[in-house]
Order: structure tokens, then sequence, then C-alpha cells
């Protein structure tokens, strides 16, 4: 089952401008983290937040976690066109690393 | 440094003909290992994952088995492919903490 679920599913910006994807989880959790995936590849781990805390940042990207709404969002400052690509984000409940949960993903395309 | 193998990319294989995915890592002792499936326009499910050496634990019932004969090889297969077995499969290892998961170049599969 899907614990995460990205919004929106679909996002079109223009390059330059920020973007702003959310997701959603249901059961309580140890950390959240996002994922990139370019069309027809693996996945890229971007950034790891811990439920204990509420913002982290990481170059060009922000991520927040409000765990009172069981929600994060992920902020991309300033897009570049090489920003497009798929945004998911997952859940490890267990705190072991042992197993995450993955969202449906995000479409992110960046318009040059 | 540690860097994951997947193979073949690409697989086309007629309903009824057996499978078998290797995935092997480098650079790392005892990981946790995953092998997920993604279908089209759809976000990660986990098939499995496994703690140790000969340790497998199964997500979904389905056609497939995974098996791990080696510290840093995992396999995934099917004595008999099925139709809805199709997808992108991708592996993926851990270690216990707050990382995040490397993932391999996955391998896109078309049963016909």
């Amino acid at each position: 089952s899907q614990q995460g679920e990205e919004d929106p599913q679909a996002l079109s910006i223009q390059e330059g401008e920020n973007a702003t994807m959310n997701c959603s989880y249901k059961t309580s959790i140890n950390n959240l983290q996002w994922y990139r995936q370019n069309s027809g590849r693996g996945l890229v781990h971007l950034i790891l937040i811990r439920s204990n805390e509420r913002e982290k940042h990481s170059g060009r990207l922000r991520v927040t976690l409000d765990t009172s709404k069981k929600s994060s969002s992920l902020l991309i400052t300033a897009s570049r066109a090489a920003d497009t690509a798929s945004y998911f984000c997952a859940t490890d409940a267990s705190g072991a690393n042992s197993k995450l949960t993955f969202g449906k993903g995000i479409t992110l395309s960046v318009r040059p | 440094s540690q860097t994951i193998h997947q193979w073949p990319a690409t697989l086309v294989q007629p309903v009824g003909s057996p499978l078998s995915l290797e995935c092997t890592v480098e650079g790392t002792s005892n990981p946790n290992l995953y092998w997920y499936r993604q279908a089209a326009g759809r976000g990660l499910q986990l098939l499995f994952y496994s703690v140790g050496i000969g340790q497998i634990s199964s997500e979904v019932p389905q056609n497939l088995s995974a098996s791990r004969p080696q510290d840093r090889q995992f396999i995934l297969s099917s004595k008999k492919l099925l139709l809805s077995d199709s997808g992108f499969y991708l592996c993926a290892w851990s270690v216990h903490g707050y990382y995040g998961y490397t993932f391999g170049s996955g391998t896109r599969l078309t049963v016909v």
C-alpha cells in the first residue's frame, strides 16, 4: 500500500520560478525522504528529514515536515530546465531504514 | 566508492518463460537490499527486501521470488512470467541509519 501521496500530480513552471510539491502520509513516521527520477532511470536520493526536524535545506532544495498534519513539502528555488523530472516522497515508519513506502510521484516540467 | 549494478537494462520475454534479474552492490557490507516494481505512471511498489544473506521478506503475494545467495547479490526470479509482470524493476540498497536508498538504473521488462 502507498503511504505517501504527492500533490499536485503534475506541475509545469517557467525556468527561474519556484516549484512547490507536497506530500501527505497516513501513519507515524521515523523520517521522510524525497527522490528524483529522470525518465526511464533509477531514483536519486535528494534529501532526508527526520521526524523531529521541521525544515532542512540542501542547495536549492528546501524541505519542511509537519508531523501534526502528516505532511511535507519540497521547494525547488530558481528552477532550471534540468530540474524536469518526477519527484517522489517516501516514508520510513520503521526507524531502521529497512523499508520505504513511496508515493505515486509528481511530474515536474520546467519550461526554458 | 559504493556502486550498484543492475542488469539487463531492457528485457522482452514471452509469457510462461522464466526470469532472472540480478543486482550486485560494491563498496559496502551487509546492506539492506530491495526489489521495487514501477508500473507506468505510478509509484514504486516494494516487492522484496532483505536484511541479510538468506533473509527475504515478501511484501506482495505474486508470481515472483527473490534470493540473496551472497551478501551483496540480490536476485529476482520467476518460473513462469505473466503479462502482468511487465514493468520497470528497480534494485536498491541502504544501510541502517538516516541515509537514503541508492537505486540501480532499472530493468524494463516487457512480457509478450
